[in-house]
């Protein structure tokens, strides 16, 4: 069964960090581009960042500089680095891979940026 | 960055009937990067359309995609109990950024 499991979310204080996991089954992550997409409470869904299958990488202006996305290979996991966290991070984060589109999602994982 | 703009942003229709929901970008989207998600509380999104008109796997013949250029609809020919929920357009994977659309709700009349 192709899936997608996230993990890694919990409460952080303002200028803190996380690092989001998301691991893969039932298919390869780094044959495949992945994705992670955020969705504020009561609000849209917002691309965050994407690793291409040859390694490139790309960001969204809003977390630029202070996320790194990446992926370990063995593992079949793909991650999120989440630096210098603000208030406006507090989102459920999604992984998603994009074969024809975001076809697989993960169920989430939720990231609270609090004192 | 091309911006998505869906209308309504409500619509609100009964079961039986046929929903048709817009997504206007704001520069030409190639056809085969403009997706169709579906959303309901608690859960992830869900793909169906791709390509602006292929449905993907296991998606009922009641949706369907069509459009091209700048102006992108959804189709849901007559509407089930199951799909009142939250709808979003993308454009995707040429050139990052990818942006959705701020989504539109789907509520019962």
């Amino acid at each position: 069964e192709v899936q997608l499991v996230e993990s890694g979310g919990g409460l952080v204080q303002p200028g803190g960090s996380l690092r989001l996991s998301c691991e893969a089954s039932g298919f390869t992550v780094s044959s495949n581009y992945m994705n992670w997409v955020r969705q504020a409470p009561g609000k849209g869904l917002e691309w965050v960042s994407v690793i291409y299958s040859g390694g490139s990488t790309y960001y969204a202006d809003s977390v630029k500089g202070r996320f790194t996305i990446s992926r370990h290979n063995s593992k079949n996991t793909l991650y999120l680095q989440m630096n210098s966290l603000r208030a406006e991070d507090t989102a459920v984060y999604y992984c998603a891979t994009d074969r024809d589109a975001f076809d697989i999602w993960g169920q989430g994982t939720m990231v609270i940026v609090s004192s | 960055e091309i911006v998505l703009t869906q209308s309504p942003g409500t619509l609100s229709l009964s079961p039986g009937e046929r929903a048709t929901l817009s997504c206007r970008a704001s520069q030409s989207v190639s056809s085969s990067y403009l997706a169709w998600y579906q959303q309901k509380p608690g859960q992830a999104p869900r793909l169906l359309i791709y390509g602006a008109s292929s449905r993907a796997t296991g998606i009922p013949a009641r949706f369907s995609g069509s459009g091209s250029g700048t102006d992108f609809t959804l189709t849901i020919s007559r509407l089930e109990p199951e799909d009142f929920a939250v709808y979003y357009c993308q454009q995707y994977g040429s050139s990052p950024p990818y942006s959705f659309g701020q989504g539109t709700k789907l509520e019962i009349k």
